[in-house]
């Protein structure tokens, strides 16, 4: 299967700091796709990239489609502690998704 | 508007038992994916059914099955359960096959522990 591979695996972090989160594949794909799961539910979609180079915003999220469409960065402005959860990236093949190892965000009120 | 949901919420089985997981999709939607989310991992994709025919499948072994009935819903069954079964089953439907048009939900998941 494709390996996604995403860093850093955890983060502790201030509210109302930034965070950087990315996602890295040996493969070119054409959609890259960032999660969020909260315990005991299931992932909810953030936001979705379709062409490389893209920058898409939600609110204060903020995702980028690489440009060699082997990487994606998703950024959060202005923490605050509902963020806390894993943040997943994956991507789409034709046929099925894959996703990534994760990245776990702790706010610190 | 009801999303996805599963059915049971909890389960535990014991080695070499059988299973049916059971999922609702969102009012409309004709896809269906199933996923299995090990213990700190990211979800691993299984099936995904569409129209009711098999539009792809996980590297999975044949233990694994599902099919979609004609009002959509799907049924995931494993047989034959090994402990490394254990897992969070999820369930993610969508309004069309593919990416682009929409995007996929996901249900909250079934946790199944083999014993």
């Amino acid at each position: 299967g494709q390996q996604l591979n995403q860093s850093p695996q955890s983060m502790f972090i201030q509210e109302g700091e930034d965070v950087s989160m990315n996602c890295t594949s040996s493969s070119i794909f054409n959609t890259w796709l960032w999660y969020k799961q909260d315990p005991g539910e299931g992932p909810v979609l953030l936001i979705a990239l379709y062409k490389a180079g893209e920058l898409t915003s939600n609110g204060r999220l903020t995702a980028q489609f690489g440009i060699t469409r082997k990487d994606s960065f998703l950024n959060i402005s202005a923490s605050i502690p509902s963020d806390v959860g894993i943040y997943f990236c994956a991507v789409f093949t034709g046929n099925q998704f894959y996703f990534g190892t994760g990245t776990s965000l702790t706010v610190i009120p | 508007d009801a999303g996805v949901t599963q059915s049971p919420t909890h389960l535990i089985k014991t080695r070499g038992q059988h299973v049916t997981l059971r999922c609702s999709p969102i009012s409309g939607h004709k896809s269906v994916s199933w996923y299995q989310q090990v213990l700190g991992q990211g979800p691993q994709f299984i099936f995904q059914y569409y129209e009711k025919e098999e539009r792809g499948r996980g590297n999975f072994p044949d233990r694994f099955s599902a099919r979609q009935f004609p009002n959509y819903s799907s049924e995931l069954n494993v047989n034959a359960l090994l402990l490394g079964d254990s897992a969070l089953y999820l369930c993610a439907s969508s309004l069309v096959l593919g990416p682009y048009t929409d995007t996929q939900y996901f249900g909250p998941g079934t946790r199944l522990t083999v014993l």
